[in-house]
């Protein structure tokens, strides 16, 4: 079965530039996810799909941040203008079943590394 | 405050040796929790998942206990091996009781170094 897909895997910005990134979930899982990981913490959820709609959007900074998942398979998540502070690793995870299900394995990608200069 | 805090924050041991990652949460209501590994430049993968009426789950040389009374886990490791060296991240789920607050909790990991 093949993984989570996640392009680019690297990208070396300008702030104020845009940029995006692309992730390709597991064949049938319905959820997706995307993270924000900066270096020494956590993953921080940024948006959470259940097919192409939003569940879960509310640490996503809005203003400069959006990611869509048009046909309930692959997503793009975009920073528009990029700052400093955005420098991270971005993860797409991916589950098989929604919300509603008690254990929700997700697996992730390999991320890509975002530095802003 | 929902909160996962793990220890220690960092710990390097010799190949062969055997060691436990620490991880104490506060989630409420409690779903699940599991344990990540993350190597460097990867994303997280799954080690296990307990849910509340589970006390341990093992994986190969990995073995988890869950005391949910105390709301605490460990993460054992016995005879670790040079792959065994990333962060180890304890995360917890908070039941569907929580309605729209429900979320998975992060800790910010063990980094754990295994030299030879």
């Amino acid at each position: 079965e093949a993984g989570v897909a996640q392009s680019p895997r690297y990208k070396i910005i300008e702030k104020r530039q845009s940029v995006a990134f692309w992730c390709n979930p597991i064949s049938g899982h319905a959820t997706l996810y995307w993270y924000q990981q900066i270096l020494g913490q956590g993953p921080k959820l940024l948006i959470q799909f259940q097919n192409n709609g939003v569940v879960d959007d509310s640490q996503l900074p809005k203003d400069r941040f959006s990611a869509e998942r048009l046909k309930g398979v692959d997503s793009t998540l975009k920073i528009q203008p990029a700052k400093l502070e955005d420098s991270a690793v971005y993860l797409c995870a991916s589950s098989h079943q929604g919300r509603e299900i008690l254990v929700n394995e997700q697996f992730f990608g390999p991320g890509t590394r975002l530095t802003v200069l | 405050k929902n909160q996962v805090e793990q220890s220690p924050q960092s710990l390097i041991i010799l190949e062969g040796k055997n060691c436990t990652l620490q991880c104490n949460y506060t989630v409420s209501p409690f779903s699940n929790l599991r344990w990540y590994k993350q190597d460097t430049g990867r994303g997280p993968v799954s080690l296990t998942i307990m849910t509340f009426s589970e006390n341990t789950k093992s994986n190969g040389r990995y073995t988890a206990t869950l005391d949910a009374d105390t709301k605490q886990s460990s993460l054992h490791i016995t005879a670790s091996q040079l792959s065994d060296s990333a962060s180890y991240i304890c995360v917890v789920k908070n039941s569907p009781r929580a309605g729209n607050n429900r979320k998975l909790i992060w800790g910010l990991g063990t980094s754990l170094a295994v030299n030879p």
